[in-house]
């Protein structure tokens, strides 16, 4: 395990209201990833980062903003949470000289 | 796009080799075969890489036939704890940054 940690793990909110995700790490790692997963789907990715301050979109990044300050922190907010943005949340990261990405815990999240 | 193709699901029993397949048969020349699995609601887990050659680590062994358009991730002696989501990823980089994009895998249950 790369030290990976997320919070909150479950969280329940309303329609319109702002979220932020945490994913914590501990391996001074350089990139940092955020997915999302949901039913009949695999991971997708929603946006990543490749250094301090350095991210760039995914696949699913509508509604969906980052912001990565230090290195082992990359914070993932629902600007207005949705009922389509329910799902759950990975975050994952990955060292220069590595190949293998390192997945977090999860976050469920539940947009009523 | 869908990039690899691989079975929905399969069953193997303990103690047996269990044989994973996956068609990649638009792989490019630059792209390694990453899998990966997902133990129920866990984060994924990486398992094994190739370009070309084949290889084995302590988890499991990876075949990549000669015109590199299918592989087979072979788990010599599956355990219960195996029974997982089994993802067939192709990547265009190794080290550096790189995306994942999950397909929807293989179910592999592993039987008493």
């Amino acid at each position: 395990d790369a030290g990976i940690t997320q919070s909150p793990r479950h969280k329940v909110t309303e329609t319109g209201t702002p979220v932020t995700l945490r994913c914590h790490q501990t391996e001074n790692h350089r990139y940092m990833y955020w997915y999302r997963q949901d039913p009949g789907h695999g991971l997708r990715l929603i946006h990543y980062s490749y250094g301090v301050k350095d991210t760039d979109k995914g696949e699913v990044s509508d509604g969906y903003s980052v912001s990565r300050s230090k290195t082992e922190d990359f914070l993932l907010t629902l600007e207005s949470a949705t009922s389509s943005q329910t799902s759950v949340y990975f975050c994952a990261t990955k060292d220069r000289a590595l190949y293998e990405q390192y997945f977090g815990p999860g976050t469920r999240l539940t947009v009523t | 796009d869908a990039k690899t193709t691989q079975p929905t699901s399969m069953d193997c029993a303990e103690g047996r080799a269990a044989n994973l397949p996956c068609n990649h048969s638009t792989i490019s020349g630059n792209e390694y075969v990453y899998w990966y699995r997902q133990i129920h609601s866990q984060g994924p887990q990486y398992i094994i890489h190739g370009l070309k050659n084949n290889e084995t680590n302590e988890m499991a062994s990876l075949i990549i036939t000669e015109d590199r358009k299918s592989s087979t991730l072979i788990l010599p002696h599956a355990t219960l704890r195996d029974t997982a989501v089994y993802y067939c990823i192709v990547s265009p980089s190794g080290a550096g940054s790189y995306q994942l994009t999950f397909g929807k895998g293989t179910k592999l249950s592993v039987i008493p």
